[in-house]
């Protein structure tokens, strides 16, 4: 059973285009966090969501958590070729590791 | 700082050889993590360690072992590689979560594994 499913699993958009990814779960979370992963390379944190309804914003990258804390969205504004990469999400309940959702890929034609 | 490194980057095995990655970390991280990843599923992770000489099973923790005899140090073992075995390998390190609320994870280059 997949805790966490991201959708959509691919997406290929021209750059200056607005994207929603989203992350899903029955279960609630204590905390979220997004990772970005480049090819070749480790994921990066992008933000961590602690609050239910919380909204964090990171330039162009608007992250939102779900009043029940049971789902998240990434919003990018105005993609660039840059922002070309693996979305994770990851949520964590409790003293217990991390579980990552499986990404939304992410492709920005220019 | 040089953040998490793993060794070696690139590795061909064949079926039954067995293998240790190495994964080191300068942060003074009390926590540290084996994933896999592999095509469509994302970051599994294999086992975990929350301090020097403590280790636990992940979500995929069979065919492998662990071990953390120093506190910037994690070992991923492979005893006989399987084909099954085939990924790429992350290790990350993050430190003690707080009040239930987990720290940023830093992970490692990867490293790409291949058991024919």
């Amino acid at each position: 059973t997949q805790l966490l499913e991201q959708s959509p699993q691919f997406l290929s958009i021209q750059e200056g285009e607005n994207l929603t990814v989203y992350c899903n779960s029955s279960s609630v979370f204590s905390s979220l966090q997004w990772y970005r992963q480049e090819p070749g390379e480790g994921p990066v944190l992008l933000v961590t969501v602690v609050t239910g309804g919380e909204v964090k914003k990171l330039k162009r990258l608007t992250f939102q958590f779900g009043d029940a804390r049971k789902d998240s969205s990434l919003h990018i504004t105005a993609a660039q070729p840059g922002d070309t990469g693996l979305y994770l999400c990851a949520g964590a309940r409790g003293n217990t590791p991390l579980v990552f959702g499986k990404g939304t890929r992410l492709s920005v034609i220019a | 700082n040089a953040g998490v490194t793993q060794t070696p980057k690139f590795r061909v095995l064949k079926t039954g050889q067995s293998m240790t990655l190495l994964c080191a970390q300068d942060m003074n991280h009390e926590y540290m993590y084996w994933y896999r990843q592999d095509p469509g599923m994302g970051l599994r992770l294999i086992h975990y360690s929350v301090g020097e000489g403590t280790t636990a099973k992940g979500e995929v923790p069979d065919g492998y072992n662990v071990s953390r005899l120093k506190k910037q140090n994690f070992l991923l073992g492979l005893e006989s590689a399987a084909p099954s075995q085939t990924s790429v390998y992350f290790c990350a390190s993050s430190y003690a979560s707080s009040g239930g609320y987990p720290y940023e994870q830093y992970f490692g280059p990867g490293t790409r594994l291949t058991v024919t």
